[in-house]
């Protein structure tokens, strides 16, 4: 089974900085995908960044990029010029490309709770 | 293009008493899912549509829940009775095919906040 950590519950950053929000997992498959979704307090889930295991460049989208390290199992969300909108919970997800019945399921961690300060 | 629909947004039962959630997925999207959000975690799967079929309900508690899609569209989530436990954030998502090549993005709904007092 995978699953999904996130180790910091909280985080906060000045408007304009720079934030880095840490995840790690587990899992003994080699094809899966990543991803960061974001969720305001409006509780709409919104994909912000997903990343294919097979592809060992860094995902990216606008502000947002990642740190993927296969090998170490970590998968960390880089947030650039931080804005009062990017207030949310992050949360790191995990979905197996393997097929099966499990093939669609996504995995959540824990959560981080992101506040940017004006 | 209108995303995905779920009611009631806020719903507040005494336990022991029946309750329901509906969710509208998006137009032709064949894949629906529900999904259990605790407060302060992550959403955790109860089950998975492919159409009409569950292929995926091994973490859905049978005793007590019940989930159907009959004409492979809208879909239904049912707690009967519901515990105090059961307080929680009901998520439904969608997304195209998930056994076609590559993954599919899950579109998820704003969810129904169930209050069990």
């Amino acid at each position: 089974a995978q699953t999904v950590t996130q180790s910091q519950p909280e985080m906060s950053v000045q408007e304009a900085e720079t934030v880095t929000l840490s995840c790690t997992y587990d899992t003994s498959e080699n094809n899966y995908y990543l991803f960061w979704y974001k969720q305001p307090p409006s509780r709409q889930m919104i994909l912000v960044i997903r990343q294919e295991a097979y592809k060992q460049q860094n995902a990216t989208e606008n502000r947002f990029s990642v740190n993927f390290q296969k090998a170490a199992k970590s998968f960390s969300l880089k947030i650039s010029d931080s804005q009062l909108g990017d207030t949310a919970m992050y949360f790191c997800a995990f979905a197996t490309n393997a097929g099966g019945t499990s093939y669609g399921k996504l995995t959540f961690g824990q959560g981080t709770i992101l506040t940017v300060h004006p | 293009e209108a995303g995905v629909v779920q009611s009631p947004r806020y719903k507040i039962i005494e336990k022991k008493q029946p309750v329901a959630f509906w969710c509208n997925p998006i137009s032709g999207h064949n894949t629906l899912y529900w999904y259990l959000q605790n407060l302060g975690q992550g959403p955790e799967l109860l089950i998975r549509y492919e159409n009409e079929e569950a292929v995926d309900d091994s973490q859905l508690p049978k005793d007590r829940f019940s989930a159907e899609r009959l004409k492979g569209v809208d879909s239904t989530l049912k707690i009967q009775p519901a515990e105090l436990g059961d307080s929680a954030v009901y998520l439904c998502a969608s997304s195209l095919d998930a056994v076609a090549s590559g993954y599919n993005e899950q579109f998820f709904g704003p969810g129904t906040r169930l209050t069990v007092l």
